[in-house]
């Protein structure tokens, strides 16, 4: 079955940097944009950027711009997100997600159909 | 930059609808879709382009999507339906998701 499986929680300084790394199965690994999501503590989900499997391409949320870089290794099926120079706001659960991107359809259509069971960030001195 | 706005909370009674509505500029001229997150868990999809249920997902789920409302509902609303629920758009190359909805069924 399809699956994401992600690295497991990270604690870590503020000003360091982590990364979380996300292995998918059960399907064609460069079919399928990989996205990241967070949500901090009792907060609401947040989007960080994707990553093009395929091309290698990526893009971020204007909030991540210079301080989150996502990448993939397609001879492992695996996709990276870093996120540097933390602080404490950053604490929260990190998920990836597949994305489906359709463009023969009435609008562009993008959308979220797998998610990893998340990894957990903590940022703390 | 696009936002999707939704409010807090909304309760149901069990065997009642459940509306959950998401506000954006003109969001009948996107698709909206719908993810439900129970306590502990990772989101899962209940509603793409609008009004399409994902394989697995009960018929008691439907979208609608028009002018600047996208609106979830929950037919014969169930225990188990007690959740957030967010709504989310793509828009200028980016994803949107809405502020969450708790779902409380008493």
């Amino acid at each position: 079955q399809v699956q994401l499986v992600q690295s497991g929680a990270e604690v870590k300084k503020p000003g360091a940097s982590v990364k979380v790394s996300c292995k998918a199965s059960g399907y064609t690994f460069t079919n399928y944009d990989i996205n990241w999501v967070r949500q901090a503590t009792g907060q609401g989900l947040e989007w960080m950027g994707w990553v093009n499997p395929n091309s290698g391409n990526s893009g971020y949320a204007q909030k991540f711009q210079g301080r989150v870089t996502v990448t993939r290794s397609t001879s492992m099926s695996t996709a990276y997100m870093e996120l540097s120079s933390l602080r404490s706001e950053d604490s929260a659960v990190y998920y990836c997600t597949r994305a489906i991107a359709a463009s023969g359809t009435a609008y562009y259509s993008y959308y979220m159909d797998v998610w990893g069971k998340g990894t957990t960030v903590t940022v703390s001195s | 930059s696009y936002e999707l706005t939704q409010a807090p909370s909304v309760s149901v009674s069990p065997g009642q609808t459940a509306s959950i509505t998401c506000f954006g500029d003109k969001l009948g001229d996107k698709y909206a879709y719908w993810y439900q997150q129970k306590p502990g868990q990772s989101p899962v999809l209940v509603i793409y382009e609008d009004s399409k249920r994902p394989s697995g997902m009960p018929e008691r789920f439907s979208g609608s999507n028009s002018g600047n409302t996208a609106t979830l509902t929950i037919s014969g609303t169930q225990a188990m339906d007690e959740a957030d629920y967010y709504c989310q758009a793509w828009d200028s190359s980016t994803v949107i998701f809405g502020g969450g909805t708790k779902l409380t069924v008493l």
